[in-house]
């Protein structure tokens, strides 16, 4: 079945540096990526997403990354802030089976 | 626009019991679907729907059931609660594949259920 494998599970990085997250998926039929950041106690809200057709996408900070071949894509935070200080997901959607898969998440502690 | 939501906020069961959580959503989204959020897993799919009178499994669907009557309503049912179901539980929405946009996921502020 479909699998999102995701890492580090922790991460911890002074102010100003880069974080980067990992994450691997299965089905080959999975179009679409998204990341999302859950603060403590609340839902998960997007922040970044990328579709099958395109490498790379910027926002600002964030970054995202897809090798298609490889089965890979990564999030990138540059400068990072005590605000991005959270938990992120990472998820891949089959256009099979319309499924919403996500990774077991890493907590991002960000120390100023 | 409320958006999606969920209730209650937070439950105490003991184990056998039964109850509903429920959630609407008012962006006439068709696809719905639950997660369920516990430490060191993810979030992970229970069931979904694409659209009024239809579900499907997701990832962990036992000891869970769902209905589907309406295009706002997605309740998720808990037969015979067990402490194995403590957890806190995501409702979700979104756009069908079909439509520009569909894939934003939105959650409601989740149920904190707790089976003793």
């Amino acid at each position: 079945g479909e699998n999102v494998e995701q890492h580090p599970s922790t991460l911890s990085v002074q102010e100003g540096d880069s974080a980067v997250i990992k994450c691997t998926y299965s089905d080959s039929a999975s179009n679409y990526f998204p990341w999302y950041k859950q603060e403590l106690g609340k839902r998960p809200q997007l922040i970044i997403d990328i579709r099958s057709n395109v490498g790379e996408k910027k926002d600002q900070r964030i970054a995202v990354t897809l090798n298609k071949t490889a089965k890979h894509f990564s999030l990138h935070i540059t400068e990072t802030q005590p605000e991005d200080s959270a938990v992120y997901f990472c998820a891949a959607l089959s256009y099979n089976t319309d499924k919403l898969i996500f990774g077991t998440g890493t907590r991002l502690q960000v120390f100023p | 626009n409320a958006g999606v939501t969920q209730t209650p906020k937070f439950q105490v069961l003991k184990t056998g019991q039964s109850m509903t959580l429920q959630c609407a959503q008012d962006m006439n989204h068709e696809y719905m679907s639950w997660y369920r959020q516990d430490p060191g897993m993810g979030l992970r799919l229970i069931h979904y729907s694409v659209g009024a009178g239809i579900t499907d499994q997701g990832e962990v669907p036992n000891g869970y059931n769902v209905s589907r009557s309406t295009t706002e309503d997605f309740p998720l049912r808990l037969l015979s609660a067990a402490p194995s179901q403590t957890s806190v539980y995501f409702c979700a929405s979104r756009r069908t594949l079909l439509r520009d946009g569909a894939n934003v996921l939105t959650f409601g502020a989740g149920s904190r259920l707790t089976v003793l």
